[in-house]
């Protein structure tokens, strides 16, 4: 089956700077790589995804690049802002079932 | 449209003894999954249906039992459960398979002693 690596298991930033979340992953058919966000006490949330037909997508502050080649793709989050803070997980998808990475708990300080 | 909703939303057991949780969505959704989070491991799939009637094994299915009777309820089974089933059970559904975004019901925390 499909395993998901995701690096780094905390992340603490400034506010204002940026925030940078890898993953890598097993199954080379794997085709399509969401990130979700889950804030405390609520299921996860779909923030942005990639396809395997595209290197790299970008929505506001929020943007994700995958490289097939290495089976690695990252979110990227820049000006942080307060409500970045949650837990970030990647995901990578093959047929009907996603794989999630560990997830990365993400505080911007003030 | 409440999207996906879970019920309970907390329950503590005692080894051994039964429950019944419940997802239900009313966005039409023919796929539906459970899945159970445990810090440091992610979300791991528990069991999940492509459409009523129909149910499917995921990553860790054993001690779990599902059903999917009406297309808009998924339920999840502990018939006897122990305590490393303790954990936050989320459920979510989508339209179609794969490369679609799932959406997720807020969690029920269980806790068994």
């Amino acid at each position: 089956g499909e395993n998901v690596e995701q690096h780094p298991s905390t992340l603490s930033v400034q506010e204002g700077d940026s925030a940078v979340i890898k993953c890598t992953y097993s199954d080379s058919a794997s085709n399509y790589f969401p990130w979700y966000k889950q804030e405390l006490g609520k299921g996860p949330q779909l923030i942005i995804d990639i396809r395997s037909n595209v290197g790299e997508k970008k929505d506001q502050r929020i943007a994700v690049t995958l490289n097939k080649t290495a089976k690695h793709f990252s979110l990227h989050i820049t000006e942080t802002q307060p409500e970045d803070s949650a837990v970030y997980f990647c995901a990578a998808s093959r047929e009907d079932k996603l794989s999630f990475g560990a997830g990365t708990t993400v505080t911007v300080r003030a | 449209n409440a999207g996906v909703t879970q019920t309970p939303k907390f329950r503590v057991l005692k080894t051994g003894q039964s429950m019944t949780l419940l997802c239900a969505q009313d966005m039409n959704h023919e796929y539906m999954y459970w899945y159970r989070q445990d810090p440091g491991m992610g979300l791991r799939l528990i069991h999940y249906s492509v459409g009523e009637g129909t149910t499917a094994k995921g990553e860790v299915p054993d001690g779990y039992n599902v059903s999917r009777l009406k297309k808009q309820n998924f339920l999840l089974g502990l018939e006897s459960a122990a305590p490393s089933q303790t954990s936050v059970y989320f459920c979510a559904s989508s339209p179609l398979a794969g490369s679609v975004e799932q959406y997720f019901g807020p969690g029920t925390r269980l806790t068994v002693t």
